[in-house]
């Protein structure tokens, strides 16, 4: 129980597109999802909690119109990364949270290259 | 001061060995507490959960100490694929989203 999908695994892109990554949950629904980046050794860093139904909840310094979040179901959140630079290159990684608990169960995260 | 603090290590034991990390949050108030596992690119994976009572899930043992705000993972008989880092994470009152500290690495050699 309790599996998190997420798609695509890798994508690379040119500079100045948008890329859109899916979060699903499998098994279980969530009213709440994360999105984290990661750089390479570097900590997990929360960008955002998606919630179902209404609008995402950015962190300090995560550009909320660079980083589209949607979460238009209990079981799928999406993130756009518009207009991508290379710095935006990095490891996406989602979690859902089940309902009614505290644990975070994480998806295979999307390996994005920027050109 | 973070919110969760580890020592980065890198912690390099032979197979076999007993291995413990300690892990110190700075929430009084928090409430859940859970010990992940992260693999060279890939995702965190929920090892266990931290109950005040302590816990053990085969090898691994978990302990929470709330008056000095610790919580400890003790690996027993280490194996190579316990080779990983393992994040420390706590809740935080008032967020939705859980706090990872920023990992102890550990590297089991043969």
């Amino acid at each position: 129980g309790a599996v998190v999908s997420q798609h695509p695994s890798r994508v690379i892109c040119k500079s100045g597109t948008s890329v859109k990554i899916e979060c699903r949950s499998l098994d279980f629904q969530a009213t709440t999802m994360f999105w984290y980046r990661q750089f390479p050794k570097q900590s997990l860093m929360l960008m955002a909690t998606s919630n179902e139904g209404s609008k995402a909840t950015y962190e300090q310094g995560v550009e909320k119109d660079k980083f589209l979040i949607n979460h238009a179901s209990l079981t799928l959140s999406t993130l756009t990364v518009t207009s991508a630079h290379p710095e935006d290159s990095s490891f996406y990684i989602c979690s859902a949270r089940v309902i009614g608990g505290d644990e975070q169960y994480f998806g295979p995260g999307t390996r994005l290259t920027v050109t | 001061r973070k919110e969760v603090e580890q020592d980065p290590g890198p912690f390099n034991v032979p197979e076999g060995a007993t291995v413990a990390f300690n892990c110190t949050y700075s929430n009084s108030a928090s409430q859940s507490f859970f010990w992940y596992r992260q693999d060279c690119r890939k995702e965190p994976k929920l090892l266990m959960s931290v109950y005040s009572s302590g816990n053990e899930d085969g090898r691994f043992t978990a302990q929470l100490n709330r008056a000095s705000q610790y919580i400890s993972l003790l690996i027993r008989d280490s194996k190579l694929s316990d080779s990983a880092t393992y994040l420390c994470v706590v809740n935080s009152p008032g967020r939705r989203a859980l706090t990872f500290g920023s990992g102890t690495r550990l590297q089991v050699q043969p």
